[in-house]
């Protein structure tokens, strides 16, 4: 089993729609959670971590966090085509002292 | 201000040639990392500097040396590389080791091996 989690994809939206990114982790003792959005050729960005159950939001993006059952989403609203690019679900753990990728959604989001 | 600079944006080196990737940030962070990224794969990570000490070796092969000047600098020198080597590497700083404190990436070195 992978540590970290994600469907590769492509996610394929409609402008306007809401892009539902979603990450599932192995390890129980992971504590931090971040999404980084990733443009072809580019540098990972980050955009979203979250430490508690819940939701948390910034602008057009919520990151959704559920330790019960292991599982991280990021939501888009109001997709726009420059959200088009691949996002990556990483975790930090005290018990593997570093961060672990997934292997990243890749969203294409059209007009 | 969560700027991680990195130079130069490219780089195209022989297999028998010395060089050096360097990456700065001023934001006072404590904890520097250097990852290789190949393409349509997440980043690997291959060292991690905490307070200017190497905490972190994830069996990188020797051709890649890093070092911490200071607080604000990391550099990852390379020597007698392969053409797999060639790859993304990402510079990034975090706050602290902690896990609870995030990574900021610089824009990274494009690296071919001929």
């Amino acid at each position: 089993q992978k540590e970290v989690e994600q469907n590769s994809g492509p996610l394929s939206v409609p402008e306007g729609a809401i892009a539902s990114l979603n990450c599932t982790y192995s390890d129980r003792g992971s504590q931090s959670f971040f999404w980084y959005r990733q443009y072809s050729g580019k540098s990972p960005e980050l955009i979203m971590f979250i430490y508690s159950n819940g939701d948390k939001e910034d602008g057009r993006f919520t990151a959704q966090l559920n330790k019960a059952s292991q599982y991280v989403s990021l939501l888009i609203r109001d997709s726009q085509p420059s959200d088009s690019a691949t996002y990556l679900c990483a975790v930090n753990s005290i018990n593997t002292d570093k961060l672990i990728f997934g292997t990243g959604t890749r969203l294409q989001v059209f007009p | 201000d969560t700027e991680v600079t990195q130079t130069p944006k490219h780089l195209v080196m022989g297999m028998t040639n010395k060089k050096s990737l360097k990456c700065e940030q001023h934001m006072g962070h404590r904890a520097m990392y250097w990852y290789k990224q190949k393409a349509k794969k997440p980043p690997e990570l291959m060292f991690v500097y905490s307070y200017e000490k190497l905490s972190i070796n994830e069996s990188v092969p020797s051709r890649f040396s890093p070092e911490c000047p200071n607080s604000s600098l990391l550099n990852l020198h390379l020597h007698a590389l392969q053409p797999e080597d060639s790859a993304l590497y990402l510079c990034a700083s975090s706050q602290d080791r902690h896990p609870s404190y995030e990574q900021y990436f610089g824009p990274g070195t494009r690296l071919t091996v001929t």
